[in-house]
């Protein structure tokens, strides 16, 4: 089956300790991106890539770090977490980066930072 | 303030009457998409809109982009319980004349939609 798969759905640390959350994607998407999303203020965008070793920033990318060593994978990791990264995450990606190809998304992490 | 911006911010419909979603842009839009999301799983992409005046129909969702485009509706049609969840228009950053980055996809805050039964 066709997806973006997120792991791990929930997730409760502490201020300071690096956690990493993964995405994989198994329909050879060239595109991959990490949105965050909190009430009132919607989806926003924290990283993109538009193919291997290519990354970007979004919107809202301070705090954070991703990499893209292969097409399939593309982790979010917070090196020092703080309470105002607290969250839900998507992961998304599509066949490519132009606006024929819609973005798929994986069920998301709910990230708690206490 | 957002770039994209949705209302109503929250809907509650009896089941069976139609309704209408609006997502207004401040700038052209050169690509318009709609997802929709039950509460904490991801994103489920519905239509996506390119040309002004283009509308597109999938069961009882039709969505327009207006001639302008700088407004999307999204319409339902005989709403059912099924339909109950956030809405999200989303849209590619327009960035130059003639060009766009995809990389810059926003999106709007959501609209909350409940059907009762």
């Amino acid at each position: 089956e066709a997806q973006v798969t997120q792991n791990p759905r929930y997730l409760i640390t502490v201020t300071g300790k690096k956690l990493t959350v993964t995405c994989s994607q198994n329909m050879n998407h060239e595109y991959m991106s990490w949105y965050r999303q909190d009430p009132g203020l919607g989806l926003r965008q924290i990283y993109y890539s538009m193919n291997v070793e290519v990354t970007d920033k979004g919107d809202v990318p301070e705090g954070y770090k991703v990499s893209r060593k292969e097409k399939r994978n593309f982790p979010l990791i917070l090196e020092s977490p703080s309470p105002n990264q607290t969250s839900l995450y998507f992961c998304a990606s599509s066949r490519k980066p132009d606006r024929d190809s819609p973005l798929h998304f994986g069920n998301g992490t709910r990230l708690t930072v206490t | 303030s957002q770039e994209l911006e949705q209302s109503p911010q929250s809907l509650i419909v009896q089941e069976g009457k139609n309704l209408t979603i609006n997502c207004t842009s401040s700038k052209t839009l050169y690509g318009l998409y709609w997802y929709k999301q039950k509460y904490g799983e991801g994103l489920i992409f519905l239509m996506m809109l390119q040309k002004g005046g283009e509308e597109k129909s999938h069961e009882k969702i039709t969505a327009k982009l207006d001639e302008k485009k700088q407004q999307s509706s999204l319409h339902i049609t005989a709403s059912q319980p099924s339909h109950a969840g956030i809405y999200l228009c989303g849209a590619d950053r327009f960035i130059s004349a003639g060009g766009t980055s995809y990389g810059k996809l926003t999106f709007g805050q959501g609209t909350i939609l409940t059907v009762h039964p």
